[in-house]
């Protein structure tokens, strides 16, 4: 059975920085882009990362873009996502997403329960 | 302000179809395949069509995609109890070089 599981979230002030991971299994891992989709209290979802099966594609939403890295370790089924100089407009539940293909532009789809990440002074 | 949009909300009684929109432009649901989402608040989102029209295994024959120029189309048909949640389209933007989301629709079964 599929499955992914974040952890990692919790409660951080304005600027401080948190590392989410997330755990797979279930499938080959290493042969699939993943993703990181974050939702906001009371807002839709919103696509924040991506990177390809072998990490030589990688992308960022314009809002992340330079405070945000995500990154994956194969050999260990983990996909993480470390979160610096964090807004108080990150707060949000962060969704590990499994992407259907070997690159970023594959159909996100599976996605994990969420680790809710909470900023604030 | 998601880059695709979508009605905030959308109703039906049980046994009736509907159908839920999502409009993006030629960057997005104009060039590339749209995906909908299934989304119960405080769960997983489950994929319910993807590559405009296309059911992954075990998805019900009720749920149907479908897509006219840089609009989609979710069509649900015997409504039921349980389709009562939030719904989600997405598709790849070339132009952002990400995965754009609507804002989703809520669903209420009279």
């Amino acid at each position: 059975e599929m499955q992914l599981v974040e952890s990692g979230g919790g409660l951080v002030q304005p600027g401080r920085s948190l590392r989410l991971s997330c755990a797979a299994s279930g499938f080959r891992f290493e042969d699939y882009a993943m993703h990181w989709v974050r939702q906001a209290p009371g807002k839709g979802l919103e696509w924040v990362s991506g990177i390809s099966w072998n990490s030589v594609k990688i992308d960022y939403a314009d809002s992340v873009k330079g405070r945000f890295t995500i990154s994956r370790d194969n050999a260990k089924n983990s996909l993480f996502l470390q979160l610096n100089s964090l807004r108080l407009e990150d707060l949000a539940l962060y969704f590990c997403v499994k992407g259907r293909s070997s690159g970023l532009y594959g159909v996100l789809d599976f996605w994990g329960q969420g680790s809710l990440v909470t900023v604030s002074s | 302000q998601s880059v695709l949009t979508q009605p905030p909300s959308a109703s039906g009684t049980p046994g009736q179809r509907v159908t839920l929109s999502c409009s993006g432009d030629s960057s997005n649901v104009g060039s590339n395949p749209v995906t909908w989402y299934q989304h119960l608040p405080g769960s997983a989102p489950k994929l319910l069509i993807y590559g405009d029209n296309q059911r992954p295994s075990g998805v019900t024959g009720r749920f149907s995609g479908s897509k006219s120029g840089t609009s989609a189309s979710l069509a649900i048909s015997g409504l039921q109890s349980q389709d009562e949640t939030d719904y989600y389209c997405a598709a790849w933007d070339d132009s952002l070089n990400g995965w754009v989301f609507g804002g989703g629709t809520k669903l209420t079964v009279l």
